[in-house]
């Protein structure tokens, strides 16, 4: 079965760092686009950006570019969202995503699970 | 940036009935290359159309998409009762950055 696992939930307060994880199985993790998405709860989708996890190049939505940080280890399939110093305006879901082809420009087949990052 | 507007906000209709769902762009989309997803309280979305009108896999053929430049549209044929969600456009053309539609609520009537 291609999924996704995220790590869970998770309750921060303002100023921590943090780094959820994102586990890719059931396909060859390497040869596609990794993206994630934004939701505020109650709201909708906002594209953070993506990552190919085989040479980490990353396209950031501008709006998210220096407010956080993709990265990968290919060798466990796993990629990773990182914030350096959370605010309370990240509190939000977070998906993570894979890219339907292997272009960075692409749609998102296979979604992650709810991931709530909640700063207070 | 694209923005891409959807319309109506919400769609109050009865299962059985045919949903229109429309996503207007503000620049053309390259290469058709827009994406239709079904979103669940409490789940990720999932992905229904890609490339304007190619169905996922799994997809329902109660489901189709059309369109092409600036407009486009989501059907549902014949509403379940398991289609009562958030629908939500995404074009994937002018990246980055990807954007999405703001979302259009189907409701039962």
């Amino acid at each position: 079965e291609v999924q996704l696992v995220q790590s869970g939930a998770e309750v921060k307060k303002p100023g921590e760092s943090l780094k959820i994880s994102c586990k890719g199985s059931g396909f060859n993790f390497n040869n596609h686009w990794i993206g994630w998405v934004r939701q505020v709860p109650g709201k909708g989708l906002e594209w953070m950006g993506v990552m190919h996890p085989d040479d980490s190049d990353s396209r950031y939505n501008p709006s998210f570019r220096g407010q956080v940080t993709f990265s990968a280890d290919k060798s466990t399939s796993t990629a990773y969202l990182q914030w350096g110093s959370l605010k309370a305006s990240d509190t939000a879901i977070y998906y993570c995503a894979k890219s339907f082809d292997t272009y960075y420009a692409d749609a998102f087949d296979i979604w992650g699970p709810v991931t709530m990052v909640t700063v207070s | 940036e694209i923005v891409l507007t959807q319309s109506p906000g919400t769609l109050s209709l009865s299962p059985g009935e045919r949903a229109t769902l429309s996503c207007r762009a503000s620049q053309s989309v390259s290469s058709s290359y827009l994406a239709w997803y079904q979103q669940k309280p409490g789940q990720a979305p999932r992905l229904l159309i890609y490339g304007a009108s190619s169905r996922a896999t799994g997809i329902p053929d109660r489901f189709s998409g059309s369109g092409s430049g600036t407009d486009f549209t989501l059907t549902i044929s014949r509403l379940e009762p398991e289609d009562f969600a958030v629908y939500y456009c995404q074009q994937y053309g002018s990246s980055p950055p990807s954007t999405f539609g703001q979302g259009t609520k189907v409701e039962i009537k």
